[in-house]
């Protein structure tokens, strides 16, 4: 069955330090997302690409890279980390004109 | 700038009753909607969709209502059972305008008693 993966689930890292939080679908959508959830303020949009070398800001997008060098993948790379960026992370990827499929989060704690 | 509000935070809802999810939205171009059920720690999961050209989906016990002029969107669930505990939220997209991002509300945390 095709599926979306993230890693690591839970990390705990230090102001300032560069982290890459993973995203891999089998899905082969061109489409792939990352949000951010925060209390109050639901799911916002942090980075988004419609394919490969393509890449997009979204809402968020302050202190956040992402990179598109295939269709699987969409690693999320916070530059150095602030404890503002302490949140629950969802990658999703989605076909043309469908719902979109989201993985299970990453719990990230900056300290 | 919210495109899409969830104005309720919370919603209590009696076990066998009608749930009432409601969702308001700014952006006209906006023609795609979609409701996702969210439990702890797990990822959104879809449940169902609407076209702007729709003013009406039901898929079993979930059906939305979409009112364009209003620029509202409801989602109905009924009978409410207590599986259906959640965080709920609902998403747009401009598909007409190439645009396949999904934009999310707040999310409302529905709560099932028994």
């Amino acid at each position: 069955d095709a599926e979306i993966t993230q890693s690591p689930r839970h990390k705990i890292t230090e102001t300032g330090r560069q982290v890459t939080l993973a995203c891999h679908q089998t899905w082969n959508h061109n489409n792939m997302f990352w949000y951010r959830q925060d209390l109050g303020h639901g799911l916002r949009l942090i980075h988004y690409s419609y394919g490969v070398q393509d890449t997009n800001k979204g809402e968020v997008s302050d202190g956040y890279s992402v990179s598109r060098s295939n269709t699987e993948d969409l690693p999320l790379t916070l530059e150095s980390a602030a404890s503002s960026q302490t949140s629950v992370y969802f990658c999703a990827s989605r076909g043309q004109y469908t719902e979109a499929f989201f993985g299970q989060g990453t719990r990230l704690t900056v300290v | 700038d919210q495109q899409v509000k969830q104005n309720s935070p919370s919603l209590s809802v009696q076990e066998g009753r009608i749930s009432i999810l409601n969702c308001d939205y700014t952006n006209s171009m906006f023609d795609y909607f979609l409701w996702y059920k969210k439990y702890p720690a797990e990822g959104p999961t879809f449940l169902i969709s609407i076209s702007s050209i729709k003013d009406k989906n039901e898929d079993g016990r979930f059906t939305v209502f979409l009112n364009k002029s209003a620029k509202h969107l409801s989602l109905h669930i009924v009978p409410s059972q207590p599986g259906d505990s959640a965080v709920y939220f609902c998403a747009a997209s401009a598909q007409n305008q190439g645009a396949q991002k999904l934009v999310f509300g707040q999310g409302t945390r529905l709560t099932i008693n028994p």
